[in-house]
């Protein structure tokens, strides 16, 4: 059974600071590692990753996949307030399955 | 709006109910999927559609759920008999092929089972 972990499951951190979430895997036939921000109810959108060593980057976001480690990490440099939310990292599978598999989620609180 | 639409946003029932949720898709999305999500947890995968064709059923699925896209646009996923354990926050999320931006979630639909 595909298996996705997070950690820290909770981070408290100033205004400025700059921090990282960490993600591993065990995906069979992995096609790609898939980041999204929640802060109230939708899960939206911030990465889909398939490739290993290439960063994606979104203003102070980033994020990169090891597929050889199995893991993924996103970046959020200069932390704001608005940046307070849980962060779930999925996974999904080639060969027919579309299904996403959901780690736990980071919560972030990001303090003034 | 043209996001997705998920209908009531919250919902309470006493034990035993049936309810029915109704998740409207971005229009030109073919794909469907249903999700529930519990307290400190990520969401969990229910069912996907493709068009009107159920493609992929969870095992959390149970006999008591049942999901529907009857034209290939909204869904609806009806809980019978519901228990305290379905209480939860129930997701619907569309996307157009096998995207390059992942899925577009609704708002969801909160339910607790009293």
């Amino acid at each position: 059974e595909d298996k996705v972990v997070q950690s820290p499951l909770s981070l408290v951190v100033h205004e400025g600071d700059t921090v990282t979430l960490n993600c591993s895997y065990e995906v069979t036939n992995f096609r790609s590692l898939l980041w999204y921000k929640q802060e109230k109810k939708a899960p939206t959108f911030l990465f889909m990753l398939t490739s290993s060593g290439i960063e994606k980057k979104s203003g102070r976001l980033s994020s990169i996949l090891d597929k050889k480690e199995l893991f993924s990490i996103l970046n959020i440099t200069a932390t704001q307030t608005g940046d307070s939310a849980i962060y779930l990292c999925a996974s999904s599978r080639r060969g027919g399955s579309e299904k996403l598999v959901f780690g736990k989620g980071t919560k972030l609180t990001v303090n003034p | 709006d043209t996001g997705v639409s998920q209908d009531p946003r919250h919902k309470i029932t006493k034990r035993g109910q049936n309810v029915t949720f109704r998740c409207d898709p971005i229009s030109e999305h073919n794909r469907l999927y249903w999700y529930r999500q519990t307290l400190g947890q990520g969401p969990e995968f229910l069912t996907y559609f493709q068009n009107e064709a159920q493609l992929e059923k969870s095992r959390l699925l149970s006999d008591r759920f049942s999901a529907e896209r009857p034209k290939g646009s909204f869904s609806t996923l009806e809980i019978q008999r519901t228990e305290q354990g379905d209480s939860a926050m129930y997701l619907c999320a569309s996307s157009f092929k096998v995207s390059a931006y992942g899925y577009t979630f609704g708002s969801g639909t909160r339910l607790t089972v009293v």
